[in-house]
């Protein structure tokens, strides 16, 4: 049971534009969600994350998006620049869980072309 | 240190075998957290220390793998008869108590049961 889903496996962009990275998710007990970066051969990095009582949270490039009657968050990334091609995992928290654990999804690949 | 240590980086065992796997947290971080990555999956939640006590084992797939943290710092991750199924990226990551934004994750022990 995938609670997290990350539909699209990869995106291809070109420098300058903006990439779009949706996730969706099942589990009404969420309330919390990040986004993650990953590169090759290293852990994941924070990038930035949404509470559920905002609709919106912008940090520099980044900003994510949450729709709560729809249950799906995206990331948006302007301008794009080749340095965001990465492994993008967006995750989430249930309230009245312990404060430790995250479900993650499956992963976006980002490329981003000079 | 300046971040978060796992070793070894790579692991090969055979079927049947025992491994230890560690993670040495950012100085400070009262919290600890191990994930299983499996090719083309996120993170995949396994326990979570609060100090020196599991406060949360839930994600422990059965009673082959089992986790420490007796001094509330560096945790070894302990996966008994190995199996094939065992093979994956197995990621720690800490934070601070109270630290809300994300985790800092190591770069993982990559395990593969042969």
């Amino acid at each position: 049971d995938q609670q997290v889903k990350q539909n699209s496996p990869s995106l291809s962009v070109q420098e300058g534009r903006i990439s779009i990275l949706n996730c969706d998710y099942t589990n009404s007990m969420f309330d919390y969600f990040l986004w993650y970066k990953k590169y090759p051969a290293e852990g994941p990095t924070f990038l930035i994350s949404i509470s559920s009582i905002k609709d919106k949270n912008e940090d520099g490039r980044f900003t994510v998006f949450l729709n709560k009657s729809a249950k799906h968050l995206s990331l948006h990334i302007v301008p794009s620049q080749p340095g965001d091609s990465a492994v993008y995992f967006c995750a989430a928290r249930a309230s009245g869980t312990s404060y430790g654990k995250l479900t993650f999804g499956q992963g976006t690949i980002l490329t981003v072309h000079p | 240190g300046a971040g978060v240590s796992q070793t070894p980086s790579n692991k090969v065992t055979e079927k049947g075998k025992y491994v230890e796997l560690r993670c040495d947290p950012i100085s400070g971080h009262t919290a600890l957290y191990w994930y299983r990555q499996s090719l083309g999956q996120g993170p995949e939640f396994l326990i979570y220390f609060q100090g020196t006590g599991a406060a949360d084992d839930s994600g422990l797939p059965n009673d082959r793998f089992f986790a420490v943290r007796p001094e509330g710092s560096v945790s070894t991750l302990k996966i008994q008869r190995t199996e094939r199924g065992d093979s994956a990226v197995y990621l720690c990551a800490s934070s601070s108590l109270g630290g809300s934004d994300g985790y800092t994750f190591g770069s993982g022990t990559r395990l593969t049961v042969v």
